[in-house]
């Protein structure tokens, strides 16, 4: 299986600060790699997906990039809203793998 | 709008079969896409249980494997999933999802999850 690692596992920010959310794959995966926003007590939302295409609704503030092994989620201008706990899940081969979460925090 | 609601006991006791549900409404599942399980532990991570198509094609994770199926019931659109000989490690929120999927070099879908339901908590405990 392929390992998904991300890092790091919790950040703290402040609401305006830009930040990026690195996950790394054990192995290559192309762009095979979407992005997820989970908040407490709901299902995770779909943010990204070919590890750079918005998926529809989602604000402009978050971008994703990287290819291979490597992948950035980036958001620019944080928002309320948008503290939350991020995952990569790679869909290039089976099983589906996720990493471990990054939990964004107000600092 | 596609929606997917969760179904099932909450409680179920160590070496029995986890049986869950997940009808689909606004979108009818024999025009296509896969449609899947993950798991979540308390506090942990997410775990991709198992996919299908319409058309009953599956695909499971090998850690599961042994012991999941999913079927779909196009005539009710829903699809579910059976955990059998669960035991307190199985505790967890389960969500059924929607994957949109494409064929790349592969012969098999590359899929990632577009639509989620709210989850649902199943607790293995005697």
């Amino acid at each position: 299986a392929i390992r998904m690692t991300q890092s790091p596992s919790s950040l703290s920010a402040s609401t305006g600060d830009r930040v990026t959310i690195t996950c790394r794959a054990s192995q290559g995966i192309s762009s095979y790699l979407a992005w997820y926003q989970q908040k407490p007590g709901k299902a995770p939302k779909l943010l990204i997906y070919a590890a750079s295409t918005l998926q529809s609704g989602v604000p402009s503030r978050f971008s994703g990039s990287g290819s291979g092994t490597d992948f950035t989620l980036t958001i620019s201008c944080l928002q309320s809203e948008d503290f939350a706990t991020y995952y990569c899940q790679q869909y290039y081969s089976y099983p589906l793998t996720f990493g471990q979460g990054t939990r964004l925090e107000i600092k | 709008q596609v929606q997917l609601q969760e179904s099932g006991p909450g409680l179920v006791k160590p070496s029995e079969t986890l049986s869950l549900t997940c009808a689909v409404s606004g979108y009818s599942i024999s025009s296509g896409y896969y449609w899947g399980w993950i798991r979540q532990p308390p506090g942990k991570g997410l775990e991709w249980i198992g996919s299908i198509y319409h058309s009953g094609s599956t695909y499971y994770n090998p850690s599961l494997k042994s012991r999941v199926t999913i079927s779909v019931d196009t005539s009710k659109n829903q699809f579910s999933l059976k955990l059998s000989s669960v035991t307190a490690a199985d505790t967890a929120v389960y969500y059924c999802a929607r994957l949109t999927y494409y064929y790349g070099s592969g012969s098999y879908p590359r899929a990632f999850f577009d639509y989620w339901g709210q989850g649902t908590l199943v607790t293995v405990s005697s």
